[in-house]
């Protein structure tokens, strides 16, 4: 399969430990997106990677949450001293960006982690 | 990224046309109309995009009124495994607004 993957697909974690999201991207992609979508809501927008340019963290809700990618490849999220608003899928896309602009914006979406903070 | 409205939710019977409105009357001339779908407990799938002219794909079909302050996303006939959230999007297109926020979309329910 040449999808986007996500791991782990399901993590359950005690209020205040700090926890760890992988996001591996299609290969070639050099675009990567992390969004977070709550219970019965659209997705939020969290942090955006572009090849070697600073990332756009401008969707991160708090400095518990950041993020590093590797060159163009794998991606984690990290989230520290959890808390429960945090419970939520994180859902991660990768594009291709191309200045043909065809296909730069055309995401595929990993199937997501579902973090639950009790 | 200008805005969008959508209904909620929508039914339509199998076998006929899904019409799912989308309103951003605050699009900028360099903004683009994304349609993705998100089938319950999976990622959000792309269907289709345009700019200003109509566009159809194997999935469906993307009418932009001529001012470009909506759009109709056409799922021509609608089959139980369309039924989905159907998020509307706007964004420019190029190298450095690889950002998105998807709103609450529209739930379309299609029934035998």
């Amino acid at each position: 399969g040449a999808g986007v993957s996500q791991s782990p697909s399901n993590k359950v974690t005690e209020k205040g430990k700090d926890v760890e999201l992988r996001c591996d991207p299609i290969s070639g992609h050099t675009a990567l997106y992390w969004y977070r979508q709550r219970l019965g809501q659209g997705l939020e927008f969290l942090i955006y990677f572009q090849g070697n340019s600073a990332p756009d963290k401008s969707g991160l809700p708090s400095d518990r949450f950041s993020a590093e990618r590797t060159g163009e490849s794998v991606s984690t999220l990290t989230i520290q001293r959890t808390q429960q608003e945090d419970s939520a899928v994180y859902l991660c896309a990768s594009s291709l960006a191309s200045t043909s602009g065809r296909y730069f914006n055309e995401q595929f979406f990993g199937p997501g982690t579902r973090l639950t903070v009790l | 990224d200008a805005k969008t409205t959508q209904p909620p939710s929508m039914d339509c019977a199998e076998g006929r046309a899904a019409n799912l409105p989308c309103n951003h009357s605050t699009i900028s001339g360099n903004e683009y109309v994304y349609w993705y779908r998100q089938i319950h407990s999976q990622g959000p799938q792309y269907i289709i995009h345009g700019l200003k002219n109509n566009e159809t794909n194997e999935m469906a079909s993307l009418i932009i009124t001529e001012d470009r302050k909506s759009s109709t996303l056409i799922l021509p006939h609608a089959t139980l495994r369309d039924t989905a959230v159907y998020y509307c999007i706007v964004r420019t297109d190029n190298t450095n607004a690889g950002k998105s926020t998807f709103g609450d979309g529209t739930t379309l329910t299609v029934k035998p």
